[in-house]
């Protein structure tokens, strides 16, 4: 049973589009999801995250857009650039003293120039 | 800031061999991780520890042992390689209360 799900499984855009990555979850007491960035020959690198009381995270490029009513959410990379090429994870966790993160499997995204 | 250290960085084993893949961190974190990443399946837990001598099994145990022999390492045995298993075997930690998991580079399982 998979509880984090991403799509599309592989994104190409041209330098300056936005990318759109999606993800949906299953557990209503997930609170709290990170995206990771990773770059090849590299660990996952924290990008961005949002807890579920709020509906929007903004950091500069990446946006999280969160609706929690359809347990979906989605991460904008605006004005793409090539070096954003990375695979990027959605995961996710209920906080407390769970200490584990649930990942999904990844979206490859390539920016071409 | 910190640093995650993965020992070997690349590991050739053979089927049935015991294979052991070692992870530092000086970040002061209490809790490490294990993480299995194949090719198209994400991060799949296999142990973690919350603290110095404590080993929780995550959704993958099954084939490997750990240790988490003083706070700044933690070990992952793979105890009888698979023939042409190829994995990523990430180590994380985090600190304690907090969400965020810091990763090292990873170690890359190939059994011939």
């Amino acid at each position: 049973q998979q509880q984090v799900r991403q799509s599309p499984q592989s994104l190409t855009v041209w330098e300056g589009e936005t990318a759109i990555l999606n993800c949906s979850y299953e557990n209503s007491a997930f609170d709290y999801f990170p995206w990771y960035q990773q770059f090849p020959g590299e660990g996952p690198a924290l990008l961005i995250s949002i807890l579920s009381v709020s509906d929007k995270k903004e950091d500069g490029r990446f946006t999280i857009f969160f609706n929690k009513r359809e347990k979906k959410l989605s991460l904008h990379i605006a004005d793409s650039q090539p070096g954003d090429s990375a695979t990027y994870f959605c995961a996710a966790n209920s906080g407390g003293s769970n200490a584990k993160l649930t990942f999904g499997k990844g979206t490859k995204l390539s920016v071409k120039s | 800031g910190g640093i995650i250290t993965q020992t070997p960085k690349f590991l050739i084993g053979q089927e049935g061999q015991k294979l052991t893949l070692k992870c530092q961190q000086n970040f002061n974190h209490d809790t490490m991780y294990w993480y299995r990443q194949d090719s198209g399946k994400g991060l799949r837990l296999i142990y973690y520890s919350i603290t110095e001598n404590d080993l929780q099994k995550g959704d993958l145990s099954e084939g490997y042992d750990a240790s988490r022999e003083k706070k700044s390492s933690f070990s992952l045995t793979v105890t009888s390689a698979q023939k042409n298993e190829m994995a990523v075997f990430l180590c994380a930690s985090s600190m304690a209360g907090q969400d965020t998991q810091y990763f090292g580079p990873g170690t890359r399982l190939l059994v011939l």
